[in-house]
């Protein structure tokens, strides 16, 4: 597609439950990023991936936390046992290749709600 | 550590006004700096970045945007403001050490009044 795409757009969940959201970047992007945003908080970087590695996962939270890559394109964020403080929106975005001058291409987000 | 404020929560300005959303920033070294829009229930939409060179940068929708070394400052400014540009701006700078991560503001809401 033209744009970075992700998937739920929303996602509702119980406490303790898996969840899954996915990430398709812009088509020939190599850089991809997760980002969180809590309400009233501008974004908060999780995980970096370039290609199929994660270059930089120092932004995780904590081990319920993963992210994967496989194939270099399309990336799913996982939370396991989720917890009522996980309610955020996800951002995905995207850059051609990562570097330091270049702006990046953000999604629309997966707002997840754990009740 | 790098790090972005937006000091003001809401600016409030009538159309056809000038408009200024402010940002410092603190950083060692040169910064890249960046300005982001995010309307409701959107994504952030890139408007301008500063990398080197001129210190007035021109973006998206007729925004425009001032380095000021000496202030460590990067505010967003448009010349005439229009209700369409209501939204949430972010200021954000790249890592220098680790420039795989963008450090963000805390976003300011505009609200352009007809």
């Amino acid at each position: 597609g033209a744009g970075v795409s992700q998937t739920p757009s929303n996602k509702v969940t119980e406490k303790g439950k898996y969840v899954e959201l996915r990430c398709d970047p812009i088509s020939g992007h190599t850089a991809l990023y997760w980002y969180r945003q809590s309400l009233g908080q501008g974004p908060e970087f999780l995980i970096y991936f370039q290609g199929t590695g994660a270059a930089d996962d120092s932004g995780l939270p904590n081990d319920r936390f993963f992210a994967v890559r496989p194939e270099g394109s399309v990336s799913t964020l996982k939370i396991q046992r989720t917890e009522r403080g996980d309610s955020a929106v996800y951002l995905c975005a995207s850059s051609l290749t990562g570097e330091i001058t270049g702006e990046l291409f953000f999604g629309e987000g997966s707002r997840l709600t754990v009740l | 550590a790098q790090s972005v404020a937006q000091p003001e929560d809401q600016v409030n300005v009538a159309e056809g006004n000038p408009l200024t959303v402010k940002c410092t920033y603190s950083v060692s070294g040169n910064p890249y700096l960046f300005w982001y829009v995010q309307y409701p229930n959107r994504g952030l939409q890139f408007l301008l970045k500063y990398i080197t060179g001129d210190n007035l940068v021109k973006g998206s929708y007729g925004f425009e945007a001032e380095f000021n070394k000496s202030q460590t400052s990067f505010h967003l400014k448009k010349p005439s403001a229009l209700v369409s540009d209501s939204a949430l701006y972010f200021c954000a700078v790249r890592g220098l050490y680790n420039f795989n991560k963008f450090y963000f503001g805390s976003g300011t809401k505009l609200n352009v009044k007809p």
